[in-house]
C-alpha cells in the first residue's frame, strides 16, 4: 500500500520550453501533495504544498507563476515548470499524505529534468 | 520557522558496527518525526518515525530516541550490513498547518565489508 508514482521519471528540453510532471497516489486519496527538489549531493528542498480543490502554497523564493500546481483530484497533482532555464535543471520529487489523517508522507520515484 | 540541524554529514562504518545519526530541532511543538533513507538516484523510503508522546522505538535493527527537553532525536542502526549504505535524512513537521516537513542536510553512511 501506500505508493505514489510519478511520471515521466526523466525528461530533457530546450531553454524556454514547459514540463509537466504528474504525482499520483496509486492506492490511497491524497488531500495534500508536496512538491519538493533536489539538487545533487543536497537535501530535499520544500517547493510548494498542492491542495485538493485548492490553491497551492508556495514556500519563500519560490515563484508561483513559474511552478504552476494543479491539485485537481484526491490522486493527481501536477506540477508545470514554465520556460524552464538551466538553472531549473534539477531532482523533482513528490509526496503524499493520506486523507486518513496519518502524518506519513510517502514520495514518488522522483523525475530528474535536464534542460539544456 | 522550524530548523532542522543533522551530524554528522558523512560516517563511515564497519560492517556489523553500529551507527548513529542526530537531528536537533528548533520548534518545541513539533510531534512527529520520520527518518528517511535515499539510495542514489531513488526515492526517500520512510524507515522509522517517532511521535513525541514516546521516548524510543524499535523495529529490529533499528531504533529512534527522542529527547523532548533537549529537542534532538537519534537514529540507530545496529549490526549495520553493506545494503544499509545510503543517504539518511531526518525531518520535522513546520508548524501552519498541512504537516509540511523540514529535512535535515542528510547523513552519508558508507559501510563497508
Amino acid at each position: 500500500g501506500a505508493v505514489v508514482s510519478q511520471h515521466p521519471s526523466w525528461v530533457i528540453c530546450k531553454s524556454g520550453t514547459s514540463v509537466k510532471i504528474e504525482c499520483r497516489s496509486l492506492d490511497f486519496q491524497a488531500t495534500t501533495m508536496f512538491w519538493y527538489r533536489q539538487f545533487p549531493k543536497q537535501s530535499l528542498m520544500l517547493m510548494a504544498t498542492s491542495n485538493e480543490g485548492s490553491k497551492a502554497t508556495y514556500e519563500q523564493g519560490v515563484e508561483k507563476d513559474k511552478f504552476l500546481i494543479n491539485h485537481a483530484s484526491l490522486t493527481l497533482s501536477t506540477l508545470t515548470v514554465t520556460s524552464a532555464h538551466p538553472e531549473d535543471s534539477s531532482f523533482y520529487i513528490c509526496s503524499a499524505r493520506d486523507r486518513k489523517g496519518a502524518e506519513t508522507q510517502y514520495f514518488g520515484p522522483g523525475t530528474r529534468l535536464l534542460v539544456l | 520557522g522550524e530548523n532542522v540541524e543533522q551530524h554528522p554529514s558523512t560516517l563511515s562504518v564497519q560492517e556489523g558496527d553500529s551507527a548513529v545519526i542526530k537531528c536537533t530541532y528548533s520548534d518545541s511543538a513539533s510531534n512527529y518525526f520520520p527518518w528517511y533513507k535515499q539510495e542514489l538516484g531513488k526515492r526517500p523510503q520512510l524507515i522509522i518515525d517517532i511521535r513525541s508522546n514516546v521516548g524510543e522505538k524499535k523495529d529490529q535493527r533499528i531504533a529512534v530516541t527522542l529527547n523532548k527537553t533537549a529537542k534532538h532525536f537519534s537514529l540507530h542502526i545496529t549490526e549495520t550490513q553493506p545494503e544499509d549504505s545510503a543517504v539518511y535524512f531526518c525531518a520535522a513537521p513546520i508548524s501552519g498547518g498541512y504537516n509540511k516537513l523540514i529535512f535535515g542536510a542528510g547523513t552519508r553512511l558508507a559501510v563497508h565489508p
